[in-house]
């Protein structure tokens, strides 16, 4: 089955500690994206991919990184720089210019 | 970015009853999009609307692009528990990729 998979689905780090997500789909989609979720506050862009070797800075980039080293693949990599990192965090992909997004099941970051 | 405000905020209904919630937006949108979220699970898309105007189903599920191109509503009609979850709408920003989504709405079913 085609989809997007993202681990672990639980995920705990220590405050200071740098922590990357994998997010990998097989669905061939163009483009990826990283959002993240609070209580209350709908979903937040982080940042996408439109195509491989390529990624934009969406509302809340700061204190995150990421890479499309390949197609299949998004990582996303929170660091120490980010003030409050603990949310749900949820990757999409989606097959390019106006098409809706595919979620994946998300990760819960805490971090103490 | 564009501001899409939900409303309601939270629905807390009896089964049977049919659900009505709507999505506003500050700039006129080519596309709205409708998803829902299960506790802890990802958001799946319900609806996908495309044309002013236009009006779709799913099952129990209708939604509506409105006519100005800046608001698109959502109904369900003879609810079920399992209709529980947070429906979102979604628009599409500036650059045609992303999606900017509104706050939700929770919505809470009782048998």
């Amino acid at each position: 089955d085609g989809g997007i998979t993202q681990s672990p689905k639980y995920l705990f780090r220590k405050e200071g500690q740098n922590v990357t997500l994998s997010c990998e789909q097989n669905l061939n989609h163009d483009a990826m994206y990283w959002y993240r979720q609070d209580p209350g506050q709908g979903l937040r862009l982080i940042y996408y991919s439109q195509i491989v070797n390529d990624f934009q800075k969406g509302d809340i980039a700061e204190g995150y990184s990421v890479s499309r080293e390949k197609k299949e693949s998004f990582p996303l990599t929170v660091t120490s720089a980010q003030k409050n990192p603990t949310a749900f965090y949820l990757c999409a992909s989606s097959k390019g210019y106006n098409s809706p997004l595919h979620f994946g099941n998300g990760t819960r970051l805490t971090v103490t | 970015g564009q501001q899409l405000n939900q409303s309601p905020q939270s629905m807390f209904i009896q089964e049977g009853e049919d659900v009505s919630m709507n999505c506003t937006s500050s700039s006129i949108f080519n596309t709205w999009l409708w998803y829902k979220q299960d506790p802890g699970e990802g958001p799946v898309l319900l609806i996908a609307l495309y044309k002013a105007g236009e009006l779709t189903s799913n099952g129990r599920l209708t939604a509506q692009f409105g006519i100005t191109r800046k608001d698109s509503f959502l109904n369900i009609s003879a609810s079920i528990p399992s209709d529980v979850g947070i429906y979102f709408c979604a628009g599409p920003r500036d650059s045609g990729y992303a999606l900017n989504f509104g706050k939700g709405t929770s919505l809470l079913v009782t048998p």
